[in-house]
């Protein structure tokens, strides 16, 4: 079964709101979480990675104040995309370690269309 | 700068046969490689992995290859079947880099029933 979910799965919102998307470890806890972005046809890029109780660290190229992340717990980071743009159309996707464990396990993915 | 790199982005294969899906690494530094499996407007779901200390891992019908000199891996699947049809990408990692995966482009495998 799914080790972590994502929510929502996809939401469409007009150009200039903010938007809120959950990454949930559901049996285990993490205090990593990478967030990455897929555009069509491409691979998926590594953004930033979430650390619960410290800053996240951003990839080059994205900016930390539109794409804010917070580590609530070790079970839940949030992506925020603030002040979206129809270029910020994307398909999102976290990820998490197991504690110990070498794999990474993602997120179902949301997919986001800013009109 | 592409530091994982699957150069070939689509493969067909029938039914049964064998596929092989390639993967290319230039840093040297990676020493963990992995396998997913991605269907459109999906997370990836991982297939496979191996450490840089193997140059062999199978798990069923999948079996990873890992040439270090090369800094070459592969992925095969046999028999392959047409559920198997998907976006494959190669991952690397590496200890110091608190587990990040450096993605490939991904090859679309088609299998032909």
């Amino acid at each position: 079964g799914a080790v972590v979910s994502q929510h929502p799965s996809w939401v469409i919102c007009k150009s200039g709101t903010s938007v809120k998307i959950e990454c949930r470890s559901l049996d285990f806890q993490a205090t990593t979480m990478f967030w990455y972005r897929q555009f069509p046809k491409q691979s998926l890029m590594l953004m930033a990675t979430s650390n619960e109780g410290s800053k996240a660290t951003y990839e080059q190229g994205v900016e930390k104040d539109k794409f804010l992340i917070n580590h609530a717990s070790l079970t839940l980071s949030t992506l925020t995309v603030t002040s979206a743009h129809p270029e910020d159309s994307s398909f999102y996707i976290c990820s998490a370690p197991r504690p110990g464990g070498e794999t990474q396990y993602f997120g179902p993915g949301t997919r986001l269309l800013v009109l | 700068d592409q530091q994982v790199k699957q150069n070939s982005p689509s493969l067909s294969v029938q039914e049964g046969r064998i596929s092989i899906l390639n993967c290319d690494y230039t840093n040297s530094m990676f020493d963990y490689f992995l396998w997913y499996k991605k269907y459109p407007a999906e997370g990836p779901t991982f297939l496979i992995s191996i450490s840089s200390i193997k140059d062999k891992n199978e798990d069923g019908r999948f079996t990873v290859f890992l040439n270090k000199s090369a800094k070459h891996l592969s992925l095969h699947i046999v028999p392959s079947q047409p559920g198997d049809s998907a976006v494959y990408f190669c991952a690397a990692s590496y200890s110091g880099s608190a587990r990040q995966l450096t993605f490939g482009s991904g090859t679309q495998l088609t299998v032909l029933p």
